[in-house]
C-alpha cells in the first residue's frame, strides 16, 4: 500500500495563476481532509470530505476549492493564488464510521506564492 | 469551545533524558485521543491513542501517554530520549455525538522537540 499520496511535492506560482493538488488514498478510507501549516500555528484544516461526492468547510476556506469525484481522491484547487497561501498543504484520510478516526497523513506539498 | 492546549511551543532536552509532553483539552465528554510526531519535511505520523480503558497506553517508537481524566490531560512521555526524536509533537482530539455523524480532529498548536547531545 502507498498509504496517502500528494502531487506535486513542491511548486512555485505566481500571484494570480491557479493550480490543483491532488491526494490519493488506497487504504478505502471514507473520510479525507485538507490542512495547512505554517509557522506557529499548528495545522489548519481547509475543507474535508465524509465521503465520496461530499465536501464541507473546515476553519480555513477561503480561496480554496475542492473536489471528491472518486472515493480515493481528494482535489483542492486555488483558482487565483494568492501570497497568503504560501504554505505547506497536507492532506489526510481516516476511516469515519464507528472509528478507529485516527488519521493517515501524506508527505505534504509546499507551495510558494510569489 | 473545545480547544486542545500544548502549553509548551519549545522543549529542550539532553540525549538519554528522559520527557514529557503536555497536552490538555477543553470538553464536557472524554473524547479520543491522539499524539502524532512530524519529523522535519514530512508528514504526521500516529504515535498512539487513547479511546477507552486503560489510561496508560502505549505507541510505538517506545512513547506511552496517559489519560487523567480529573485533569483533562492527555500527556507524552519518552523514559530516554534521542537525537533521532528531534520532532514536532502534535496532540488531538476527537469529539463523538457531533452533528450529522461526521467528526473533526482538533489538534493542538504543537511542540517541537530539541536534544542536545
Amino acid at each position: 500500500n502507498a498509504g496517502v499520496t500528494q502531487t506535486p511535492k513542491f511548486r512555485v506560482l505566481k500571484t494570480g495563476q491557479s493550480m490543483t493538488l491532488l491526494c490519493a488514498q488506497d487504504m478505502n478510507h471514507e473520510y479525507m481532509y485538507w490542512y495547512r501549516q505554517d509557522p506557529g500555528m499548528g495545522l489548519r484544516l481547509i475543507h474535508y470530505s465524509v465521503g465520496e461526492g461530499t465536501t464541507a468547510k473546515g476553519e480555513v476556506p477561503d480561496g480554496y476549492n475542492v473536489s471528491r469525484l472518486k472515493k480515493q481522491n481528494f482535489l483542492l484547487g486555488l483558482e487565483s493564488a494568492a501570497p497568503s497561501q504560501t504554505s505547506v498543504y497536507f492532506c489526510a484520510s481516516a476511516t469515519g464510521g464507528e472509528g478507529p478516526y485516527e488519521q493517515y497523513f501524506g508527505p505534504g506539498t509546499r507551495l510558494t506564492v510569489t | 469551545a473545545q480547544s486542545v492546549t500544548q502549553p509548551d511551543i519549545h522543549i529542550t532536552v539532553s540525549e538519554g533524558a528522559s520527557l514529557e509532553l503536555r497536552c490538555n483539552y477543553s470538553y464536557g465528554a472524554t473524547p479520543y485521543l491522539f499524539w502524532y510526531v512530524q519529523s522535519p519535511g514530512q508528514g504526521l505520523q500516529l504515535l498512539l491513542k487513547y479511546f477507552s480503558g486503560d489510561t496508560l497506553v502505549q505507541g510505538i517508537k517506545g512513547f506511552e501517554a496517559e489519560f487523567k481524566r480529573s485533569q483533562s490531560s492527555f500527556n507524552l512521555r519518552k523514559p530516554s530520549v534521542q537525537w533521532r526524536h528531534a520532532a514536532e509533537y502534535f496532540c488531538a482530539v476527537v469529539l463523538l455525538g457531533l452533528p450529522g455523524g461526521s467528526y473533526i480532529p482538533t489538534f493542538g498548536r504543537g511542540t517541537s522537540l530539541i536534544v542536545h547531545p
